[in-house]
């Protein structure tokens, strides 16, 4: 079975411009979170979505934006980017919402803003 | 306010002795601790986890262990292989929420 996999996985944009990275579950998995790591802060939730709704969502700027498609394929969008938006983002899918432990993680994508 | 603390960022331990990376949290509704491993270019992979109504949870070489009271959870490893050499986060869940809150992790060097 195929991992999740995430695309690009590495990106350098300018300050002011914006970002859509994307995320394809595990097969069967329904669920998809996104989190922010960077090396100050750690792993930082970001938002889940579930059956293409919204269920959760962390303490990030409007900025951050995600949607979620039929196929559980997932989208993050980060608009008017800033230089601490420089991190690395991983997705992770489970096969239910809240299924924590059940989370699998994506290699992540690197984003660079200069 | 930081609910996960993981205040050593890096720690070294000998081949074949015992590394134990420890994490403190705050919020006394989590009722799910986890640890996860992560190498270099790759995501976290779930390494072992523990319920609150338990102190301690044993799987092969890992063992985490679990104080209420203190608020405190370890996780040790043992014998400490070069493979083990990675990032590890310890991560709480059930604190009013399903999300999961992050430790910033420790980073652990298996010396040779």
């Amino acid at each position: 079975k195929a991992g999740v996999t995430q695309t690009p996985r590495y990106l350098i944009k300018t300050r002011g411009q914006q970002v859509t990275l994307s995320c394809s579950p595990i097969s069967g998995h329904r669920s998809v979170s996104w989190y922010q790591q960077t090396p100050g802060q750690g792993l930082q939730f970001l938002f889940e979505y579930f059956s293409e709704t919204q269920r959760n969502k962390g303490n990030f700027p409007g900025r951050f934006s995600g949607r979620q498609f039929s196929n559980s394929r997932s989208e993050m969008n980060v608009s008017t980017l800033e230089l601490g938006d420089s991190a690395l983002y991983l997705c992770a899918s489970s096969l239910a919402a809240g299924n924590t432990y059940e989370q699998y993680f994506g290699p992540g994508t690197r984003l660079t803003v200069t | 306010d930081q609910q996960v603390k993981q205040n050593s960022p890096s720690l070294s331990v000998q081949e074949g002795r015992i590394s134990i990376l420890n994490c403190d949290y705050t919020n006394s509704m989590f009722d799910y601790f986890l640890w996860y491993k992560k190498y270099p270019a790759e995501g976290p992979t779930f390494l072992i986890s523990i319920s609150s109504i338990k102190d301690k949870n044993e799987d092969g070489r890992f063992t985490v262990f679990l104080n209420k009271s203190a608020k405190h959870l370890s996780l040790h490893i043992v014998p400490s292989q070069p493979g083990d050499s990675a990032v590890y986060f310890c991560a709480a869940n059930g604190g009013g929420d399903d999300k999961i809150i992050f430790g910033k992790g420790t980073r652990l060097h298996i010396l040779p």
